[in-house]
């Protein structure tokens, strides 16, 4: 089956230290990778698309095809990126979308 | 950027009676919406596809009677949870893509639904 891993479920990194979110994904095909990101009281948004290179705040991601990764990194984390995170490939099937299990990273100050 | 406007965005009801979700995409047409369910501290979990102008297309596991979606224009989709339970209660939120950004999804802010 078509799916996105995200093994983590807590982060807890200081600030100023790197952060690594950790997504594999297990497609056929050279998908589109995107990741989201959802802060404390607020909507989900895109933190990250693969093609475009999009990126807010920072973040980077790499789509490696050997390893079927796409990893998220920032190499200082900040207190404003206490979020949670959602690795989300691109459309496949009958146009579907669906996130993986997502991370909760909390940046300590 | 494009705005989706989700509503209400909280509601509270008795069990027993069935609550409808809207979805709108305010500046762009929606060709493709989703309805997803978030429980606290859990992932999104997707619960069904909806095209427009067609039957939407459930996950697994979820029941299509009881969660009716309507997608009938390019700029509204709507979930109807019907004889609703407390089990129901849950965070639901819609998502939307269209002709703006490709593949790039723009969110609702989200539904909190508490059934009594």
């Amino acid at each position: 089956a078509q799916r996105v891993t995200q093994p983590e479920k807590l982060l807890s990194v200081f600030k100023g230290a790197p952060v690594e979110l950790k997504c594999n994904y297990s497609y056929s095909g050279s998908p589109e990778l995107f990741w989201y990101v959802q802060y404390s009281r607020q909507r989900l948004q895109l933190l990250l698309r693969h093609i475009s290179r999009e990126s807010i705040k920072g973040f980077t991601a790499d789509l490696n095809k050997g390893e079927t990764s796409f990893h998220l990194k920032k190499p200082f984390a900040q207190e404003e990126d206490s979020a949670m995170y959602y690795c989300a490939p691109g459309f496949y099937g009958n146009n579907r979308l669906a996130f993986g299990k997502g991370n909760q990273v909390v940046v300590i100050p | 950027g494009a705005v989706v406007s989700q509503h209400p965005s909280w509601v509270i009801c008795k069990s027993g009676t069935s609550v409808k979700i809207e979805c709108r995409s305010l500046d762009f047409q929606a060709t493709t919406m989703f309805w997803y369910r978030q429980f606290p501290k859990q992932s999104l979990m997707l619960m069904a596809t909806s095209n427009e102008g067609s039957k939407a297309t459930y996950e697994q596991g979820v029941e299509k009677d009881k969660f009716l979606i309507n997608h009938a224009s390019l700029t509204l989709s709507t979930l109807t949870v019907t004889s609703a339970h407390p089990e129901d209660s849950s965070f639901y939120i819609c998502s939307a893509r269209g002709d703006r950004g490709g593949e790039k999804l723009f969110f609702g802010s989200g539904t909190q639904l508490s059934v009594l």
